[in-house]
């Protein structure tokens, strides 16, 4: 089975602060993705990569960046996080020859 | 542009048959896949078609229409746990485009 595993499932904090959320696959999956979830608006696509130290913008990176240094590894920062990056944060992996993505149990994040 | 539209919200009886319809229009497309999302937790994979015609797995079937930007997801023989949102997503070249899912509810 393939496991995607995130870094918490709940965060809150404060205002300006830096914010870092970790993804982790155990599939050897070359494509990762990060998305947030916001009620009526569906699962929107901030960043993806499809191999180590590569990444590529969504369709809403801005306030976003992210890291890809470990294969397995995909990590997501806020580097002054705003009240308006309040969401569920998503975490996928998918291989380079199936287009299933497969989720982690996702980061509910608070910013006060 | 890319506009995928499904109904916000359905409602059904347990032991019921319920579609959920999808349209989309997407400026690429490779095929279309459904996932399944309980509250407060992560979309899990239902099904991909790429071709056109109806393609069946267990009580979960999904259809495509590939000259018509449809699809639809038919849940038989519904039960309690099927209450869910049902995501639909086309994919294109690398990309899922989600639409805002439907939230299905099933009654005793």
């Amino acid at each position: 089975d393939v496991k995607v595993t995130q870094s918490s499932r709940y965060l809150v904090k404060r205002t300006g602060e830096k914010v870092f959320l970790e993804c982790v696959q155990d599939m050897d999956h070359e494509n990762m993705f990060w998305y947030r979830q916001d009620p009526g608006l569906g699962l929107r696509l901030i960043y993806f990569s499809y191999d180590v130290k590569m990444k590529e913008k969504g369709d809403i990176p801005e306030g976003y960046s992210v890291s890809r240094e470990k294969k397995e590894r995909f990590s997501l920062i806020l580097e002054s996080a705003s009240t308006n990056q309040t969401s569920m944060y998503l975490c996928a992996s998918s291989s380079q020859t199936e287009e299933t993505q497969y989720f982690g149990p996702g980061t509910r994040l608070l910013v006060l | 542009g890319q506009n995928i539209d499904q109904p916000t919200e359905m409602t059904a009886t347990e032991g019921a048959i319920v579609q959920i319809n999808c349209t989309y229009q997407t400026s690429g497309f490779n095929g279309l896949f459904w996932y399944q999302q309980h509250a407060g937790e992560a979309p899990t994979f239902l099904s991909y078609n790429v071709l056109d015609g109806l393609e069946e797995k267990g009580r979960f079937s999904s259809f495509l229409s590939r000259s018509k930007g449809y699809s639809y997801l038919l849940l038989k023989e519904l039960q309690m746990k099927d209450s869910a949102s049902y995501l639909c997503a086309p994919y294109n070249t690398d990309k899922l485009i989600f639409g805002t899912g439907t939230r299905l509810q099933v009654f005793p």
